[in-house]
């Protein structure tokens, strides 16, 4: 059974263009999370998401950033026109979604590290 | 708001003593309170989990201990090695899903 998946694992891009960083959670979890690990912080809550379904957005940027999980497919995070201060590491986890929070335990994805230039 | 701080914010010790790391949290309405270990550029590995109802868990050298009324947590390590070196994070999860991280410890043991 895989663990989550991210990729890419790398992302370098130039200041205004767009990044899109895919999540693909462990076989058989319909939750996804995002959070995001800026240089020297710690890691800090974005997303989180159900199929088709965006459950808590609480932690996003109110402006170029959007996450989507659907159907079929993987998570996306995208950020548009990003700016240096975007640079940082972002992770996603998984969880199996059982309905009763103190069971549905988080796995973690290897992260993809987002360098803006 | 919970907040989560992690004291201290780095730690060096030689090989074989053990490490004592803690973790305090501001609001005790939590579900579970989670240690991970972070490698330099790489992603998170689950430590251990404590659940809100228990005092302690166990895994190998690793021992986490929490006192929810007081917003505490504390893991040991016993007889540490350099394959220990790493940033232990502790994060606790609330009503919601989602995971309050501290700021984590970096920790180095010299052989």
């Amino acid at each position: 059974n895989a663990g989550v998946m991210q990729n890419p694992r790398h992302l370098v891009r130039r200041r205004g263009q767009e990044a899109r960083l895919r999540c693909s959670p462990m076989k058989g979890h319909s939750h996804v999370y995002w959070y995001r690990q800026l240089p020297e912080e710690g890691l800090k809550f974005m997303v989180y998401l159900q199929k088709e379904n965006i459950i808590d957005e609480s932690g996003m940027p109110k402006e170029r950033f959007s996450a989507e999980f659907p159907k079929e497919g993987p998570s996306i995070l995208r950020i548009q026109q990003v700016v240096r201060g975007d640079s940082a590491a972002y992770f996603c986890a998984s969880s199996p979604g059982f309905g009763q929070t103190f069971t549905d335990t988080q796995y973690f994805g290897p992260g993809t590290r987002l360098t803006v230039l | 708001k919970q907040e989560v701080t992690q004291i201290p914010a780095a730690l060096s010790v030689p090989e074989g003593e053990n490490l004592v790391l803690n973790c305090s949290f501001t609001d005790s309405a939590i579900y579970n309170l989670q240690w991970f270990r972070q490698d330099p550029g790489k992603g998170l590995t689950s430590l251990l989990l404590i659940q809100s109802s228990q005092r302690e868990q166990t895994s190998g050298r690793l021992n986490a201990s929490l006192d929810k009324s007081s917003g505490r947590s504390t893991l040991y390590i016993a007889a540490s090695q350099p394959g220990d070196s790493a940033t232990y994070l502790c994060a606790v999860e609330a009503a919601g899903n989602k995971l309050t991280f501290g700021g984590g410890t970096r920790v180095l043991v010299k052989p």
